[in-house]
């Protein structure tokens, strides 16, 4: 499979843990997403990479999250002293051209 | 602030009729519209571009700036375009796609 790589596909942790998910882009896209998503909701952005540098975040991404994509390949979002509000679909996905999206098939994070 | 609207969570129709999927949208300035779409069980995936001006898979759609409205349509539904379909607006200057909730269309046999 060629396409935008995530793991884990699914991560249960205790609240107050701290927990790290991996975006594998498709290799010659320059552009790199993440998004969350929750019941009943569209995908709400985080933010995003240009190469390695991080050029917009969304107000969601609190001070617990951080992102990274230190060579501008691959990326990782973690999430410090996760919340039971934290539960979500984690989405990323790549690109070459604005707005056209390539996604991964995301990972279910379930607090508990 | 933009906002995407699908005012339909779910939308059920008979095999050959036709579909329409709505979208409104508020942004003061002039958007790029979207609409992505989600068969089961596999990943989102864009369908069409307002830019592109194209037919995917029979559906189009047109941006009303008057109407600020992104409806996607198709004349003949068929079971396979059973999915659920985000209609999504990109601002000029930022690479943020701002998505609506979601429409689920079942075409029945």
């Amino acid at each position: 499979d060629t396409g935008v790589s995530q793991n884990p596909r699914h991560k249960i942790t205790k609240r107050g843990q701290n927990v790290t998910f991996r975006c594998d882009p498709i290799s010659e896209h320059n552009r790199l997403y993440w998004y969350r998503q929750t019941l009943g909701q569209g995908p709400e952005f985080l933010t995003y990479f240009q190469n390695e540098a991080q050029l917009e975040k969304s107000r969601l991404l609190s001070d617990r999250f951080s992102a990274e994509r230190p060579k501008g390949s691959f990326s990782t979002l973690e999430i410090q002293r996760t919340e039971q509000g934290d539960s979500a679909m984690y989405l990323c996905a790549s690109s070459l051209v604005q707005g056209w999206a390539f996604f991964g098939q995301g990972t279910r994070l379930t607090v508990v | 602030a933009q906002r995407v609207t699908q005012p339909e969570k779910l939308l059920s129709v008979f095999k050959g009729a036709p579909v329409e999927l709505k979208c409104n949208y508020s942004y003061s300035g002039s958007p790029e519209l979207f609409w992505y779409v989600q068969y089961s069980r596999q990943r989102l995936q864009l369908l069409l571009r307002h830019i592109s001006r194209e037919s995917i898979k029979g559906f189009t759609a047109d941006l009303n700036k008057g109407e600020t409205s992104f409806h996607l349509k198709k004349p003949f539904a068929q079971e396979e375009d059973s999915a659920m379909y985000y209609c999504a607006l990109r601002q000029g200057g930022s690479e943020k796609l701002v998505f609506g909730k979601g429409t689920k269309l079942t075409v029945n046999p």
